[in-house]
């Protein structure tokens, strides 16, 4: 079993819908990231979590929101989903500079 | 804007070839670290360095941290075709509370 599971793999949703992308972990790392990846833009940073109680926004955070519902899971929601949304999106784990990755989820916004 | 800038942003080479990739900033760096991502994967770590003017090696692939910890640079000799993929440096810049950033990255493409 993968260490930073990601859930869904692919969806496809349609513009003004509610998602929720899901990430858990078994690595037993405090911070957890979400990122998307879009062509020429590298990874940017959405939401980063130290612990449970600790949310930070990221580069990127407005249309997105985030849980840290325990220390190994930590979902990212679209409240409502617009077509730019469409990227693919990577959820990461750390306990020091080094980051593990999920295999990611390739969000389609019709 | 993004806090690491890479370069080139796409490399094609014959089997065989050297190449080296840069990743350059203005913000001091505690340490930086080289992704390698293949299509459909997430990134996987190659290597951290974290000392100014530290080079590491990992079998034909040279990392070099600047002096100042602004820059990092990757170099491959005898490039393979499995060297395909997209390179990305990542780092959390001095006073950035854990902020893990990452560059656009390098597309390699290495051709037998």
């Amino acid at each position: 079993d993968a260490d930073v599971t990601q859930t869904p793999r692919n969806r496809i949703t349609k513009t003004g819908k509610r998602i929720m992308l899901e990430c858990s972990q078994t690595k037993g790392h405090d911070r957890m990231y979400w990122y998307r990846q879009d062509p020429g833009l590298g990874l940017r940073l959405i939401y980063y979590s130290f612990d449970v109680k600790d949310i930070n926004k990221g580069e990127i955070s407005d249309g997105y929101s985030v849980s840290r519902q325990a220390q190994a899971k930590f979902s990212l929601s679209l409240e409502s989903a617009i077509p730019n949304q469409t990227a693919l999106y990577f959820c990461a784990t750390s306990r020091g500079p080094e980051a593990f990755f999920g295999q990611g989820t390739r969000l389609t916004v019709v | 804007t993004q806090l690491l800038e890479q370069s080139p942003q796409f490399l094609s080479i014959q089997e065989g070839e050297n190449l080296t990739v840069y990743c350059n900033s203005s913000s001091v760096f505690s340490s930086l670290q080289w992704y390698r991502q293949e299509p459909g994967e997430g990134p996987v770590l190659l290597v951290t360095v974290v000392t100014g003017g530290e080079v590491k090696k990992l079998k034909r692939l040279t990392f070099q941290f600047g002096d100042a910890r602004k820059d990092s640079s990757l170099h491959i000799t005898a490039a393979q075709p499995g060297d395909t993929g997209l390179y990305l440096c990542a780092g959390v810049g001095i006073g950035s509370w854990g902020k893990l950033q990452f560059g656009a990255g390098t597309q390699v493409v290495v051709t037998p």
